[in-house]
């Protein structure tokens, strides 16, 4: 089945304790997004990767990193989260082009 | 900067009672409009795109339709089941790899 996933789905973390959330797409897709989603504000970009080892920053980089050492996985990384970090974040992959966007689950992150 | 803006930001339906929502935009060169539903708690779902003015889409009771300024999303006879918050998103040039997302719409559906 075609698929984003994401681990883990719920996490409760302290501030300046780094984690990483990891993605894996199992379609070979070239694109793939992370975004955060807070209420009122939608979906933000926060990086994305046109291919292995290219990744650019998106609206709102700033208290993230990520890496594509490979394509299927695009891991967020937090080096030193802090409380406004807590939000949704969602996954994303797809084909070059002008189409769609296959989402992950979601990964729901509290920071105190 | 690529804006958009989606209104009302929640609708109440009763069941049957059509209604529309709006979805603006403003970009140097649209390249695809998308729209998205997203249930509480997970993942938005791909409904429709959109690529140039004139263009309609329709799936089951939803019709999506695009002008060059914004794009309407269409409810026909709604049931319990099309409660969810709707996403419009846009695509644009220069920067082909980014999608920019309105704040969504949140549809109640009430039987």
């Amino acid at each position: 089945e075609a698929q984003v996933t994401q681990n883990p789905r719920y996490l409760i973390t302290v501030t300046g304790k780094k984690l990483t959330v990891t993605c894996s797409q199992n379609m070979n897709h070239e694109y793939m997004s992370w975004y955060r989603q807070d209420p009122g504000l939608g979906l933000r970009q926060i990086y994305y990767s046109m291919n292995v080892e290219v990744t650019d920053k998106g609206d709102v980089p700033e208290g993230y990193k990520v890496s594509r050492k490979e394509k299927r996985n695009f891991p967020l990384i937090l080096e030193s989260p802090s409380p406004n970090q807590t939000s949704l974040y969602f996954c994303a992959s797809r084909p070059p082009g002008v189409v769609k966007q296959y989402f992950g689950p979601g990964t729901r992150l509290t920071v105190t | 900067e690529d804006q958009v803006t989606q209104s009302p930001e929640a609708l109440r339906l009763q069941e049957g009672e059509s209604s529309s929502l709006n979805c603006s935009y403003t970009v140097s060169g649209l390249r695809g409009l998308f729209w998205y539903r997203q249930d509480p708690g997970k993942g938005p779902e791909f409904l429709f795109t959109l690529y140039s003015a004139g263009e309609e889409k329709e799936k089951e009771r939803l019709k999506a339709t695009l002008t060059k300024k914004e794009s309407f999303l269409h409810i026909t006879a709604p049931k319990p089941e099309d409660s969810a918050t709707y996403l419009c998103a846009v695509q644009a040039t220069p920067n082909d790899y980014k999608l920019s997302f309105g704040a969504g719409t949140t549809v109640t559906v009430r039987a």
